[in-house]
C-alpha cells in the first residue's frame, strides 16, 4: 500500500536557523512521483517541488533545497536561513502509479517561525 | 484570473440540508479532482474526472456526488449532511490525469455543519 509519514508533527524554529522537514515514503510501484506542498495560515495548497522516481538528483531553489534518497525511501525538505514568511504547514506527497494521478498526502509538519 | 477557483468559500449550514459546492479551471486541463482536509489537516482524495468520466472513486459516503458538466467545472453535491461531513474542500486539476500531472488547487471551501 501506499503511505507517506511525516513524522514531525510540528517544528518551532528561530528566524534564520535552518530547518529540514522529513518525508518518508512506502510504495511498490518502480514509477512514482513524489511532492513537496505548501499551506500557508490563509489555506491555499501552493505546489513547491515533484521530482520522479528516476531522478536522484537533489535540488536547490533559492533558500529551499530537497534531498531525495530511494535507499531510504525518503524525500527531505530543508530550508536554509528560515524565514517568519516560512510559518506554515507542509505536505509531502506520493502519486500512486496505475496511471491516474492519485495524489496520497502525508499528515503534514506544522512549521512556525519566531522572529 | 484565479486558475482553479472554488464557490463558496465558506458554507455554514444545519444538519440533514443538502449543499453544493462549485468548482471552475481556466487551465485548460483535462484532469479535475476533489480532496477533502479534515479538522487535523489531513488530506485525502475523493474523486477525480477525466475528461468529464468519473476515474477516481475513493470510498466516499453516496450523499456524496460529483458532477462534471464539462472539462473545465466538477460540482460536489452533498446529500443529508452530517456533522462528520465539516471540512475544507479542495478542488484541483492537472493537464493530465497521470502521473506527471502537477495538481493545482483551489483555496478551498471551508464547510461547517451545525
Amino acid at each position: 500500500a501506499q503511505k507517506v509519514t511525516q513524522a514531525q508533527t510540528e517544528i518551532s524554529v528561530v528566524e534564520k536557523e535552518d530547518v529540514t522537514l522529513d518525508c518518508v515514503y512506502e510504495t511498490r510501484d518502480t514509477t512514482y512521483y513524489l511532492f513537496w506542498y505548501k499551506q500557508p495560515p490563509s489555506g491555499e495548497l501552493v505546489f513547491l517541488i515533484r521530482r520522479n522516481s528516476f531522478d536522484e538528483q537533489n535540488e536547490i531553489s533559492g533558500r529551499y533545497s530537497w534531498n531525495f534518497q530511494k535507499s531510504t525511501s525518503s524525500f527531505n525538505f530543508t530550508i536554509t536561513a528560515s524565514q517568519v514568511v516560512d510559518s506554515a504547514v507542509y505536505f509531502c506527497a506520493l502519486s500512486e502509479g496505475g496511471g491516474y494521478n492519485k495524489l496520497i498526502f502525508g499528515a503534514g509538519t506544522r512549521l512556525a517561525v519566531h522572529p | 484570473d484565479t486558475a482553479v477557483s472554488q464557490t463558496p468559500k465558506y458554507l455554514v449550514t444545519q444538519m440533514g440540508n443538502d449543499k453544493s459546492i462549485k468548482c471552475e479551471q481556466n487551465l485548460g486541463h483535462d484532469t479535475m479532482y476533489w480532496y477533502k482536509q479534515d479538522s487535523k489537516k489531513f488530506l485525502k482524495i475523493m474523486f477525480s474526472y477525466n475528461n468529464k468520466e468519473l476515474i477516481i472513486n475513493e470510498t466516499v459516503p453516496n450523499r456524496f456526488s460529483p458532477k462534471s458538466p464539462d472539462k473545465a467545472h466538477l460540482n460536489l453535491h452533498i446529500n443529508s449532511l452530517e456533522l462528520g461531513d465539516s471540512a475544507v474542500y479542495f478542488c484541483a486539476s492537472s493537464k493530465t490525469g497521470t502521473l506527471t500531472g502537477e495538481l493545482f488547487f483551489g483555496e478551498g471551501s471551508r464547510l461547517t455543519v451545525l
